[in-house]
């Protein structure tokens, strides 16, 4: 079955650290690449950040400079480091995967930036 | 960065009626090279993750019922649900993969009538 599960969610201080972790099963990691892309309570999807299968990184305006995109396929997992996070950084994350459009997508999972 | 734009925001159709959303990018999504458009649709239920319900603009994903369709080109899109059924009730996003930031459009509430 193919699977993306995302942890590493929570409760965090406005200029605090997360990092998220997505685990990947049932296809072909190394193959895809790796996004994420969060939506905030009451809007729309927002796409966050990408990681290609040969490791070249973008991001949105938004975070770029605060996190960080990276993936160990030997371990079939994809990470997202937030730094120096903000309360508009609060939403749920997903994690998915394609090739060209996004086809495989992990459930999300939540981060609060709140004093 | 590629702004797309979708409307209307919110639509309230009869079951069994067409619903049709529409979705315009502030520049050309086709690649000229391979004559592909770069755009997908996705249905999002709350609770629940996106899912991808067409890509090159006017390609189904399997297992999605065929009472949806895209259509489109250069900059100008649709989504078409031909007889709403009551599981449409959901939020659609068209989206660009063309160029990063792959952006969204702000999504279109379909709600029964």
């Amino acid at each position: 079955e193919v699977q993306l599960v995302e942890s590493g969610g929570g409760l965090v201080q406005p200029g605090g650290s997360l990092r998220l972790s997505c685990a990947a099963s049932g296809f072909t990691f190394s193959s895809y690449d790796m996004h994420w892309v969060r939506q905030a309570t009451g809007k729309g999807l927002e796409w966050v950040s990408v990681i290609g299968n040969a490791g070249d990184t973008y991001y949105s305006g938004s975070v770029k400079g605060r996190f960080t995109i990276s993936r160990e396929n030997a371990k079939n997992s994809l990470y997202l480091q937030m730094n120096s996070l903000r309360a508009e950084d609060t939403a749920v994350y997903y994690c998915a995967g394609s090739k060209n459009y996004m086809d495989v997508w992990g459930k999300g999972t939540t981060v609060t930036v709140s004093s | 960065d590629i702004v797309m734009t979708q409307s209307p925001d919110s639509l309230a159709v009869s079951l069994g009626e067409r619903a049709t959303i529409n979705c315009k990018s502030s520049q050309s999504v086709l690649y000229s090279s391979n004559n592909k458009i770069y755009l997908a649709w996705y249905q999002h239920k709350p609770g629940q993750p996106p899912k991808l319900l067409i890509y090159w603009a006017s390609t189904r994903q399997s297992g999605v019922p065929d009472r949806f369709s895209g259509s489109g080109s250069g900059t100008d899109f649709t989504l078409t649900i031909s007889s709403l059924q009551a599981e449409d009730v959901a939020v659609y996003y068209c989206q660009q993969y063309y160029s990063t930031p792959f952006t969204f459009g702000q999504g279109t509430k379909l709600e029964i009538k």
